[in-house]
């Protein structure tokens, strides 16, 4: 198994509702990472975890709060979000700390509407 | 303030032809860099990554070059096929691999 897959592929929530985003990976990757991507920009990180243990919070706000349940898998829980949060959410993992020779592999992405 | 930079925001080449992409970068610190390539509904794709004690990586078709002096990388991709048509994102990181910075993506039309 050589992917990443993120669920769901798209989700509309409310201002007051709460979710969770999914990510999983079955390849021994011990980071994983959540990026957030809006139309024509570029991916800007949000997270990582190394070894399941948060290793940087790109001052993210507290409406967002990531969790690693184990070493497969990542969340993404969502709380009282704003319409200007919607964006894509990738989800990314790497081999170890070092994504340099692999690069990241990354899933398909959450497409996440605010209304 | 955007530390990586990909001033095309597309590219039209004929199949067959050379592609070049470019990206320059503001923060000297930084030594490694990736280029990724995204399909539409997709994830980026890893394509292929160079380090600042090079000046050239070359793997198949694909072939980056680093011009540190210029804070400058380009992908060439040689020949051109239909199927490479996709956008294409450079991102470097320094010493904390953990962390990359992304440009906004040239996307590449490779025409048949």
């Amino acid at each position: 198994d050589t992917e990443v897959t993120q669920t769901p592929k798209h989700l509309v929530m409310g201002m007051t509702n709460k979710k969770s985003l999914k990510c999983e990976q079955h390849m021994g990757h011990r980071a994983m990472y959540w990026y957030k991507q809006k139309a024509k920009k570029p991916p800007e990180l949000m997270f990582v975890y190394s070894y399941e243990k948060l290793s940087i919070n790109e001052s993210v706000p507290s409406r967002f709060s990531p969790e690693c349940p184990n070493s497969s898998l990542l969340n993404l829980h969502l709380h009282a979000l704003q319409p200007e949060d919607s964006a894509l959410y990738l989800c990314a993992s790497s081999q170890g700390q070092g994504a340099f020779n692999y690069g990241y592999t990354f899933g398909s992405g959450t497409r996440l509407t605010v209304v | 303030d955007q530390q990586v930079k990909q001033n095309s925001p597309s590219l039209s080449v004929q199949e067959g032809r050379i592609s070049i992409l470019n990206c320059d970068y503001t923060n000297s610190m930084f030594d490694y860099f990736l280029w990724y390539k995204k399909y539409p509904a997709e994830g980026p794709t890893f394509l292929i990554s160079i380090s600042s004690i090079k000046d050239k990586n070359e793997d198949g078709r694909f072939t980056v070059f680093l011009n540190k002096s210029a804070k400058h990388l380009s992908l060439h991709i040689v020949p051109s096929q239909p199927g490479d048509s996709a956008v294409y994102f450079c991102a470097a990181s320094g010493y904390n691999f953990n962390k990359f910075y992304f440009g906004s993506g040239t996307k590449l039309n490779v025409k048949p």
